[in-house]
């Protein structure tokens, strides 16, 4: 049920940018883009989220395109401990709880 | 500031044995709660999501069910469980306008 395609898997090397795609064509207007990571036997973490406008916190920037049709997660100097599963996921603010699924995401290896 | 909590960490069951786990959540009122597994290697799986006391919605059907006595308490149960039972079960919460925060997980190995 998840609305969202990333691929499985990406490498980086450490120190440089690590740029994660997103893929979500049937995104509705009121959707937000949302994504987590996922560091080994560890419960996800909440990294960052928008709606049409590019955002940027300490921990990453989201790149959404102009059709919100896509999404790039991107870590500015990969480090090793950003090595995780990330998920992108999309969902309705201001609704119910029946709009939080996860895919599979995709598992970014930091190489030193 | 608001805490979820989630037990035991690790936990190994026989085959046909009752299952229990437990979720609470600090410092927040009426949150969404939600129930998810996690086999090993896959992703995340929703099994179950609560948007008040008594109130409980299934994603998946099997042999698990869950239960919202308590406004931040929310438990995932099994009468019987299975080998195909065993994984990773995370327990999260959230508002309708905010992201959601995670515990910190129950391996669970049926043997």
């Amino acid at each position: 049920d998840a609305k969202t395609t990333q691929p499985p898997s990406m490498d980086c090397a450490e120190g440089r940018a690590a740029n994660l795609p997103c893929n979500h064509s049937t995104i509705s207007g009121n959707e937000y883009v949302y994504w987590y990571r996922q560091i080994h036997s560890q419960g996800p973490q909440y990294i960052i989220h928008g709606l049409k406008n590019n955002e940027t916190n300490e921990m990453a920037s989201l790149i959404i395109t102009e059709d919100r049709k896509s999404s790039t997660l991107i870590l500015p100097h990969a480090t090793l401990r950003d090595t995780a599963v990330y998920y992108c996921i999309v969902r309705v603010l201001q609704t119910g709880a029946n709009n939080l699924f996860f895919g599979t995401g995709t598992r970014l290896t930091v190489i030193p | 500031s608001q805490t979820i909590h989630q037990w035991p960490a690790t936990l190994v069951q026989p085959v046909g044995s009752p299952l229990s786990l437990e979720c609470t959540v600090e410092g927040t009122s009426n949150p969404n709660l939600y129930w998810y597994r996690q086999a090993a290697g896959r992703g995340l799986q929703l099994l179950f999501y609560s948007v008040g006391i008594g109130q409980i919605s299934s994603e998946v059907p099997q042999n698990l069910s869950a239960s919202r006595p308590q406004d931040r308490q929310f438990i995932l149960s099994s009468k019987k469980l299975l080998l195909s039972d065993s994984g990773f079960y995370l327990c999260a919460w959230n508002l309708r306008e905010t992201e959601a925060f995670f515990g910190q997980g129950t391996r669970l190995t049926v043997v």
